[in-house]
């Protein structure tokens, strides 16, 4: 596709659900990223693929948070026993090779909330 | 803690005024980028700075890397309606890794 797509657009959870959110990123960038991006808040790094490679998971806040990309291509970040300090937007970004003049593109995220 | 901290957080001008958002660290950054975010959208890159003192410039937009690369700064000269969002600085620390995000600047320009 033209751009990162994120789906569902909108997520409502009930607190104890399992939720999967899934990211298409632009066809063939290798590097995918997924950043949590709360109220108010600047967006905040969760991982890191390079293909089907999880190179960096260090920004996942606990166990419940799991991601995967098993192709290289689609990811889906899925996090369970959903808390209400998890509501937030989460952003998925991809790039072809990495350009810094270029940056990520971002998906328009998904808006979990969690009641 | 914020690696990245933005000022001001929000900043509310009447059409043609000028403006600018800082964004500061005790870190250094091998880049420096600036995105800017609407509502229900993701960030899109403006602009990035890389070396030291570097100073781009994009249409009004001016962007400012500090000397010791760990501040930056965002001008805005006659500032427009469309120019409203919210603006994010994002540190690099190494190339091609992940980008630490200020809180970001809420800009509204009024007519």
């Amino acid at each position: 596709g033209a751009g990162v797509s994120q789906s569902p657009r909108y997520k409502v959870a009930k607190r104890g659900q399992d939720v999967a959110l899934r990211c298409d990123p632009i066809s063939g960038h290798v590097s995918l990223f997924w950043y949590q991006q709360a109220l108010g808040q600047g967006p905040e790094f969760l991982t890191y693929f390079q293909n089907e490679a999880q190179l960096d998971k260090s920004g996942l806040p606990s166990d419940r948070f799991f991601a995967e990309r098993p192709e290289g291509s689609v990811s889906t970040l899925k996090i369970q026993r959903t808390q209400q300090e998890d509501s937030a937007v989460y952003l998925c970004a991809s790039s072809l090779v990495y350009d810094r003049n270029y940056g990520y593109t971002f998906g328009s995220g998904t808006r979990l909330t969690v009641v | 803690t914020q690696l990245l901290e933005q000022s001001p957080q929000f900043l509310s001008i009447q059409e043609g005024e000028n403006l600018t958002v800082y964004c500061n660290s005790s870190s250094v950054f091998s880049s420096l980028q600036w995105y800017r975010q609407e509502p229900g959208e993701g960030p899109v890159l403006l602009v990035t700075v890389v070396t030291g003192g570097e100073v781009k410039k994009l249409k009004r937009l001016t962007f400012q890397f500090g000397d010791a690369r760990k501040d930056s700064s965002l001008h805005i000269t006659a500032a427009q309606p469309g120019d409203t969002g919210l603006y994010l600085c994002a540190g690099e620390k190494e190339y091609g890794n992940k980008l630490v995000f200020g809180a970001g600047t809420i800009l509204r320009v009024k007519s």
